[in-house]
């Protein structure tokens, strides 16, 4: 399994585009994260997914982001319209039925919004 | 509410000298706790686990639940230990599952 994979690795996007980054969970894991990572305020949990259904957005900041899950093996966190301080690095992790055998991550899209 | 708390944003030691990472948690339930670790410019990697209660490259932690506590140590620190370090929290609230990070240590091993 190649693991947890990311698109973009990359993105720089001017103030008010849309960004869609993307991500591929391992093969038969259920639950799927985003997580915002920025210096300030470290890791960030943005929102989780159990089979593929948006269990808790609580921790996305605003309106302006989406995420969905379609089907198994990919989702999509989706800015609009995108602004400087959303500028960070975005993973995206899978697990299978929860914590304790732990998560496995991305490489992560950094951001960056100008 | 949940939390995990990471006291030190940067912790700088001498290459040899002993390392500690602090972590604490705030947690009701019975908490599973894990190191994450971050190289530079990698993705994050599951260091290790309470329940395990294994050594990787060196490291260890105790769950402390007197304490809410899972420092996490090292004897003799190597350059190749300079990392960002997440202390994190897994926890079940009926049919969830939720991992929350604290904010990180970055350790930076001098030579």
């Amino acid at each position: 399994d190649a693991g947890v994979i990311q698109s973009p690795r990359h993105e720089v996007t001017e103030m008010g585009q849309e960004v869609t980054l993307r991500c591929k969970p391992i093969s038969g894991h259920d639950y799927l994260f985003w997580y915002r990572q920025t210096m300030m305020r470290g890791l960030e949990l943005l929102i989780y997914f159990n089979n593929n259904v948006p269990i808790d957005d609580s921790g996305m900041p605003e309106d302006r982001f989406s995420a969905k899950m379609p089907n198994a093996s990919f989702s999509t966190l989706k800015i609009q319209p995108s602004e400087p301080r959303d500028s960070a690095v975005y993973f995206c992790a899978s697990s299978f039925s929860g914590g304790p055998y732990g998560y496995t991550f991305g490489s992560g899209t950094r951001l960056t919004v100008v | 509410a949940q939390r995990v708390t990471q006291p030190e944003k940067l912790l700088s030691v001498f290459k040899g000298a002993p390392v500690e990472l602090k972590c604490n948690y705030s947690y009701s339930g019975s908490p599973e706790l894990f190191w994450y670790v971050q190289y530079s410019r990698q993705r994050l990697q599951l260091l290790l686990r309470h329940i395990s209660r294994e050594s990787i490259k060196g490291f260890t932690a105790d769950l402390n639940k007197g304490e809410t506590s899972f420092h996490l140590k090292k004897p003799f620190a190597q350059e190749e230990d300079s990392a960002m370090y997440y202390c994190a929290l897994s926890f079940y609230g009926g049919a969830t599952n939720k991992l929350i990070f604290g904010t990180g240590t970055l350790l930076a091993v001098q030579p």
